[in-house]
């Protein structure tokens, strides 16, 4: 069973509307989670990270995070076409010297002009 | 603050050759973990060295190793290269404080 799930897409958007990329993990012991932007033949991009239940909000990227849900969304706003990515979702378990980072499949996003 | 850098970029190798893939991290970073790339499984960690020890190891036959450097440098070597060891092989590091990594470029692999 994977660890943490996100759909392939590809999600299409057109310009200026709000894209909502989503993840879900298998561990409830998760205790950080992170959003990576990796555009075609480049290596991924931090963009989020989010380690507490709700919002957080960053330009036109919002992390969302629902801990007894096991989700995690990335919503982005006034998405523009340089926004054409694959997102990962990536989510870390452990503590101190032990700690794990397990990557979703990554979701490709195609914002339309 | 310089990113995280690998060397080389590009690599073609044949079965059964061996390779060694550089990372240095950004600087103050003491954690440099590896992962593999591919089409079908996505982003795979392969291991995370921490003060010249590794720390975590995914699931990777032991032809593929690794070790650190005093100063915070790894080196990831593949042994008896098959095909399917042909990726892309990223390297981030990251503050032992602070779960958030950073990659560098990546090293393509090609096996032929």
């Amino acid at each position: 069973q994977k660890e943490v799930e996100q759909n392939s897409g590809p999600l299409s958007v057109p310009e200026g509307a709000i894209a909502s990329l989503n993840c879900t993990y298998s561990d409830r012991v998760s205790q950080s989670f992170f959003w990576y932007r990796q555009y075609s033949g480049k290596s991924p991009e931090l963009i989020m990270s989010i380690y507490s239940n709700g919002d957080k909000e960053d330009g036109r990227f919002t992390a969302q995070l629902n801990k007894a849900s096991q989700y995690v969304s990335l919503l982005i706003r006034d998405s523009q076409p340089s926004d054409s990515a694959t997102y990962l979702c990536a989510v870390n378990y452990g503590s101190g010297g032990y700690q794990k980072v397990t990557f979703g499949t990554g979701t490709k996003l195609q914002v339309i002009p | 603050k310089a990113g995280v850098t690998q060397t080389p970029r590009y690599l073609i190798k044949t079965r059964g050759q061996q390779v060694t893939l550089s990372c240095s991290p950004i600087s103050g970073h003491r954690s440099v973990s590896w992962y593999q790339q591919t089409p079908g499984q996505g982003l795979q960690f392969l291991f995370e060295y921490f003060s010249e020890t590794q720390r975590n190891k995914g699931n990777f036959p032991g032809r593929f190793s690794g070790r650190q450097f005093s100063n915070s440098r790894s080196e990831m070597n593949v042994s008896t290269l098959e095909l399917g060891d042909s990726a892309l092989y990223l390297c981030a590091s990251r503050l032992d404080s602070n779960n958030e990594q950073f990659f560098g470029p990546g090293t393509r692999l090609t096996v032929l």
